[in-house]
């Protein structure tokens, strides 16, 4: 299959740190990808994982674990402007992308 | 970085009209770019994938005489909606893959289409 779930929704306090995770059954798996959307624009690109490990940039940190099929996003620091969402995207071999459903992040005061 | 620009980002058509959109990757070359179709509040759904100098591939329910794609260059593939009808509104964004960069896909702006 070529499901990919993660949680519809999030919410956390300023200054929290909140981790969306993200599962994925899929044959042909190359690698996982984080993006950030705000309402009415276009996704940005967070974070990319092809192996095992924590990738670090900043606030923001993605895992993944090939041998779970499991990968999250670690948001630090949290700001209001981190209100957004977030989608986790599996790469395959042959260069498609596939998106979760999103989760929407609600930073609060 | 890399950019992909997307236009229009606006376009009120009437139905029973057909509309362009066009994708174009400033800084590289592209040779496979991905049309995606999102819906408020829903995830981005996988239209096609159009591959410069042949035959776009459609995803299963995607009516490719409606939605024509095509990608004549490495820096520009474009997407017609025909005959549109109110149910084609939508926001409709593309990717495309930097050729010479594997493992990062630059997205464009994204383009709101009306259909009244």
């Amino acid at each position: 299959g070529q499901s990919l779930e993660q949680p519809s929704e999030v919410t956390a306090v300023e200054g929290a740190i909140v981790q969306i995770n993200c599962t994925y059954q899929t044959s042909g798996f190359y690698g996982l990808s984080w993006y950030q959307q705000h309402d009415g624009g276009a996704p940005t690109f967070l974070s990319y994982n092809a192996l095992d490990g924590l990738e670090e940039t900043g606030r923001f940190s993605s895992f993944l674990s090939r041998s779970d099929s499991y990968g999250y996003l670690l948001l630090q620091e949290l700001q209001m402007k981190d209100s957004a969402s977030y989608f986790c995207a599996v790469k395959y071999n042959n260069n498609d992308m596939r998106f979760g459903a999103g989760t929407r992040l609600t930073v609060k005061p | 970085g890399a950019v992909v620009s997307q236009h229009p980002s606006w376009v009120i058509c009437k139905s029973g009209t057909s509309v362009k959109i066009e994708c174009r990757s400033l800084d590289f070359q592209a040779t496979t770019m991905f049309w995606y179709r999102q819906f408020p509040k829903q995830s981005l759904m996988l239209m096609a994938t159009s591959n410069e100098g042949s035959k776009a591939t459609y995803e299963q329910g995607v009516e490719k005489d409606k939605f024509l794609i095509n990608h004549a260059s490495l820096t520009l593939s474009t997407l017609t909606v025909t005959s549109a009808h109110p149910e084609d509104s939508s926001f409709y964004i593309c990717s495309a893959k930097d050729r010479e960069v594997g493992n990062t896909i630059y997205f464009g702006e994204g383009s709101w289409l009306t259909v009244v």
